[in-house]
């Protein structure tokens, strides 16, 4: 069974800094790996998407790296911004099916 | 264009009634899931349907839950006999391809508490 661990759980961090959140999955049989955001009260906005053919997919100031031998994504976010904090989720969809599996999330504080 | 919508936004019933809950998804998306989301839980899949396959329902947690998909539209996730284990937020998903190339678009969801 897939399982998806993200770390850290929490991070605050100041206005301005650069930062990584990483997520790993066991099974790396692996379609695609999708990063998404939830803020308080609302969905989930997807942020990247990567193929399980490509190393990495890059949107403004997110780049998210894919290792599928090694079982790891990271999403790094650059010059991070109040409006920056949310919850950050991983999501992997297996060859089996289309359904995602989801980490538990990374809730990110920036600071002004 | 419109997002995928959920109704009602928010549900309070009491133990062991049964509830409706509706997902409209993006015009023209052929696929179209739900999700669960509740602490400790983290996000779990539900049912997800393609076109007119039939669904895949291997992540209903029990025979109370039960969804369809009218016309390859609109979907209803219906929870009979709700218990306080239901309360979660459910989440709607769509998205315009068939398998899993393309990436879902979520709706708000529907935060429904079982009193």
């Amino acid at each position: 069974k897939q399982e998806v661990t993200q770390i850290p759980a929490a991070l605050s961090v100041p206005e301005g800094e650069n930062l990584v959140l990483n997520c790993s999955f066991t099974d790396s049989a692996i379609y695609n790996l999708q990063w998404f955001r939830q803020d308080p009260g609302k969905g989930l906005t997807s942020l990247l998407l990567i193929q399980s053919s490509q190393r990495e997919q890059t949107s403004g100031r997110l780049n998210a790296s894919l290792d599928k031998s090694s079982g790891r994504s990271t999403l790094y976010i650059a010059a991070s911004q109040p409006g920056d904090s949310a919850t950050y989720l991983c999501a992997v969809t297996e060859t089996s099916g289309s359904r995602l599996t989801f980490g538990e999330g990374t809730q990110l504080t920036v600071n002004p | 264009g419109a997002g995928v919508s959920q109704s009602p936004s928010n549900k309070v019933t009491e133990k062991g009634k049964d509830v409706e809950l509706r997902c409209d998804p993006i015009s023209g998306h052929t696929a179209l899931y739900w999700y669960r989301q509740s602490l400790g839980q983290g996000l779990e899949f539900l049912i997800y349907f393609q076109g007119n396959s039939a669904p895949d329902k291997s992540g209903l947690p029990s025979d109370r839950f039960s969804a369809e998909r009218t016309g390859g539209s609109v979907s209803t996730l219906t929870i009979q006999r709700t218990q306080q284990e239901d309360s979660a937020v459910y989440l709607c998903a769509s998205s315009d391809g068939q398998g899993a190339a393309r990436p879902q678009h979520f709706g708000d969801g529907t935060r429904l508490s079982i009193l």
